[in-house]
C-alpha cells in the first residue's frame, strides 16, 4: 500500500548526541515537509523540500538538518545544537491536487535523557 | 499572513452529543480549509477540506464543517459523539491563490473527551 513510513517509532538518546529520523514515501509526490509536535503547541514546520535537491527551512529550523538526495526519501537529523530536542516528530507530503493537503506518517517519538 | 485559532483546547461530552469543534481563521486571500484527526501516538489523517463551492463539507466518520466567510470560520461538528471519536483536532488554513507555498497552517489542537 502507499504511505509515508517513519522510523523509528520511539527513540532515546543521550544529551549531545546527533539522530537522524527517517521518512520514506511511496506516493511519488514531490513535496516534503517535516514537523515538530509539543502539548499545546499544536504542529511547527521545520524544514520542506518541494523538489528533490532542494529544501527550506521552515518556522524552527535551528539545531535540524535536513537532505533530499531522492524523491521518496526526506531524512532529518536533529542536531546537538538542538536545545530541546525532546518531541513527537511527523513527516509528511504533499498530495497532487490543487487544495496541497498533507498526508501524514505515523511519527516518531524522540526522548533525550 | 494567515493563521488559525482553535477555541477550547479541550473539549469534553458525554457520548450521543453533539460535537462542536471551533476554528477560526484569517487570510488575506479565499483560503482552503482542512480538519485533520489525531489519535494518540500516531499521524494526522484528513477529515475533511473545503476548497469552493459548496459550504457544508461532509467527511469521515460522520462529521461535518461549514464555511462561513462573514464569520470567518469553520466548525467541525457531528450529530452524536461516540467513545471512538475521543482524539485531537486539528484545524489547518492555507491560501487559495498561485504563488502559494502551499505551507499549511495549524491551530494549536483541541482534545476531544468522550464520556460515557
Amino acid at each position: 500500500d502507499g504511505g509515508i513510513t517513519q522510523s523509528p517509532k520511539y527513540l532515546f538518546r543521550k544529551e549531545g548526541q546527533n539522530v537522524t529520523l527517517s521518512c520514506e514515501q511511496n506516493l511519488n509526490h514531490d513535496a516534503m515537509y517535516w514537523y515538530r509536535q509539543d502539548p499545546g503547541q499544536g504542529l511547527r514546520l521545520i524544514y520542506y523540500s518541494q523538489i528533490v535537491n532542494d529544501f527550506q527551512k521552515g518556522d524552527i529550523a535551528e539545531g535540524y538538518s535536513v537532505s533530499r538526495e531522492k524523491k521518496e526519501s526526506f531524512p532529518l537529523t536533529v542536531t546537538s545544537a538542538q536545545k530541546n530536542p525532546t518531541a513527537f516528530y511527523l513527516c509528511a507530503s504533499k498530495g497532487t491536487s490543487a487544495t496541497g493537503e498533507l498526508f501524514f506518517g505515523e511519527g516518531s517519538r524522540l526522548t533525550v535523557l | 499572513a494567515q493563521s488559525v485559532t482553535q477555541l477550547g483546547s479541550h473539549v469534553s461530552v458525554s457520548e450521543g452529543a453533539l460535537v462542536l469543534l471551533r476554528c477560526n481563521y484569517s487570510s488575506s486571500v479565499p483560503p482552503y480549509l482542512f480538519w485533520y484527526v489525531q489519535y494518540p501516538n500516531q499521524g494526522l489523517q484528513l477529515l475533511l477540506k473545503y476548497t469552493t463551492g459548496a459550504t457544508l463539507v461532509k467527511g469521515i466518520n460522520g462529521f461535518e464543517a461549514e464555511f462561513k466567510k462573514s464569520e470567518t470560520s469553520f466548525h467541525l461538528t457531528k450529530p452524536s459523539a461516540h467513545m471512538s471519536d475521543a482524539a485531537e483536532y486539528f484545524c489547518a488554513v492555507r491560501p487559495n491563490s498561485r504563488g502559494s507555498n502551499y505551507k499549511l497552517t495549524f491551530g494549536k489542537g483541541t482534545l476531544l473527551t468522550v464520556n460515557p
